[in-house]
């Protein structure tokens, strides 16, 4: 089945220092991606997403680039923030026989210094 | 706009006890989910809609019921509470199963003792 694998954290960095947080998939067929946040005592929300290989997307300052030769979705920041310290999840959600099941990977938990 | 939302936000249970999550949308959203986060496990998905009367097992289904009878309520059923049934249960919903991103609710964090 489909699966998604995060870069282990916990994660903790500078202020303004440089965030890259790696996420490969394993999925047959063409699926969306995801990265979405979650902050203390909330749900998880939408950060940015890509439909299609080579799609890039971004939001805050945070990008991804959907490479499907190396079925990878890396989230980076070039520049974060005391306000960027989350919990940082990538997931999938595929065609087919698993439309409907979206799979998320175990998280990445990013605190930032100021 | 209310989005997703979810009650209770926090309940305890007895080991056997019986009790019903609720979750309800506002977005006329046909998909619906509901997952369960444990620590180190990220989200797993216990059972999802794709639309009113349609229901379907995800990863980790047993102890659990669903129905949905509306296009805005999806609601969570647990049989007879177990303590690994202990965690924090998020609802979500979608405009379609594919590539539109879930919108969450904020979470129910259930003890069973």
């Amino acid at each position: 089945g489909d699966s998604v694998t995060q870069m282990e954290g916990p994660v903790t960095l500078s202020e303004e220092a440089f965030l890259t947080i790696n996420c490969t998939y394993t999925a047959t067929g063409y699926p969306s991606l995801f990265w979405y946040v979650q902050y203390p005592g909330e749900g998880l929300q939408l950060l940015l997403k890509a439909t299609k290989a080579d799609d890039k997307g971004s939001n805050k300052g945070f990008e991804a680039t959907y490479r499907k030769e190396t079925t990878s979705f890396h989230l980076e920041k070039g520049s974060v923030q005391v306000s960027d310290s989350a919990v940082y999840f990538c997931a999938l959600s595929n065609t087919g026989t698993n439309a409907g099941k979206s799979t998320f990977g175990d998280g990445t938990t990013l605190t930032v210094k100021p | 706009n209310a989005g997703v939302t979810q009650t209770p936000k926090f309940q305890v249970l007895k080991t056997g006890q019986s009790m019903t999550l609720q979750c309800a949308q506002d977005m006329n959203h046909e998909y619906m989910s509901w997952y369960r986060q444990d620590p180190g496990m990220g989200l797993r998905l216990i059972h999802y809609s794709v639309g009113a009367g349609i229901t379907d097992q995800g990863e980790v289904p047993n102890g659990y019921n669903v129905s949905r009878s509306t296009t805005e309520d999806f609601p969570l059923r647990l049989l007879s509470a177990a303590p690994s049934q202990t965690s924090v249960y998020f609802c979500a919903s979608s405009r379609q199963a594919w590539s539109s991103p879930l919108h969450f609710g904020n979470g129910t964090r259930l003890t069973v003792t």
